[in-house]
């Protein structure tokens, strides 16, 4: 089980929103940790789509947002399109552990 | 442009060792604090180790500590990974992933990432 618990899938229909939950709690996301998403598309390697909880990287739509409150953050994706369906993860730091960076277990998002 | 190109990975039966490399450009490497992340296959990812800009501050996850080492030869712009002890759920895609900042910190996301490099522990 991740320290990071997120749903195991989403869909959505194109045009549509969707958000993705990363539940954490008060030694990791509720600790003021920042969390970070990635996007993973089939085969590929994992992509940074959000940062510092909600601040994009140049170059990615701003379709994609982010957000966090207490020991949550959330992705969502407006305005889907097809090439949006992709595995994404969220990503912080847990205070509780011998090592320190964490990931949730990832969510597989489908668009019907 | 970055670039981060893993290798190593190869077919190893449980109790082996391995080492990984990856070889970094397009950034100043010493610069950064490096990371190995892996991939089981068709599961998530998991965070695996970290290193300091200078090698002076090194985590792991449970579970590798004491059977994995990481390392780095910033004359090299390369990263390492020792792995010692290797068991069948080590099995996974390697990926090594930069960190801006000289000592990781929560403020910072992993930049860029490799294409990974295939680990497989098997009798």
């Amino acid at each position: 089980q991740s320290v990071l618990t997120q749903p195991p899938s989403v869909s959505g229909a194109p045009g549509q929103r969707v958000t993705i939950s990363c539940t954490g709690s008060s030694s990791n996301i509720g600790a003021g940790y920042d969390v970070h998403w990635y996007q993973q598309l089939p085969g590929t390697a994992p992509k940074l789509l959000i940062y510092g909880n909600s601040n994009r990287p140049s170059g990615v739509p701003d379709r994609f947002s982010g957000s966090k409150s207490g020991t949550s953050a959330s992705l969502a994706i407006t305005g889907l399109q097809a090439e949006d369906e992709a595995d994404y993860y969220c990503q912080s730091y847990d205070s509780s552990l011998s090592g320190l960076a964490v990931f949730g277990g990832g969510t597989q998002l489908t668009v019907l | 442009e970055v670039q981060l190109v893993e290798s190593g990975g190869v077919v190893v039966q449980p109790g082996g060792s391995l080492r990984l490399s990856c070889a970094a450009s397009g950034f100043t490497f010493d610069d950064y604090t490096m990371h190995w992340v892996r991939q089981a296959p068709g599961k998530g990812l998991e965070w695996v180790s970290l290193i300091s800009w200078d090698g002076g501050s090194t985590y792991y996850a449970d579970s590798v500590k004491g059977r994995f080492t990481i390392s780095r030869d910033n004359s090299k712009n390369s990263l390492y990974l020792q792995m010692n002890s290797l068991r069948t759920e080590d099995t996974a895609l390697y990926y090594c992933a930069n960190q801006r900042g000289r000592y990781s910190s929560s403020s910072h996301p992993f930049d860029y990432w490799g294409q990974g490099t295939l680990v497989t522990v098997s009798s």
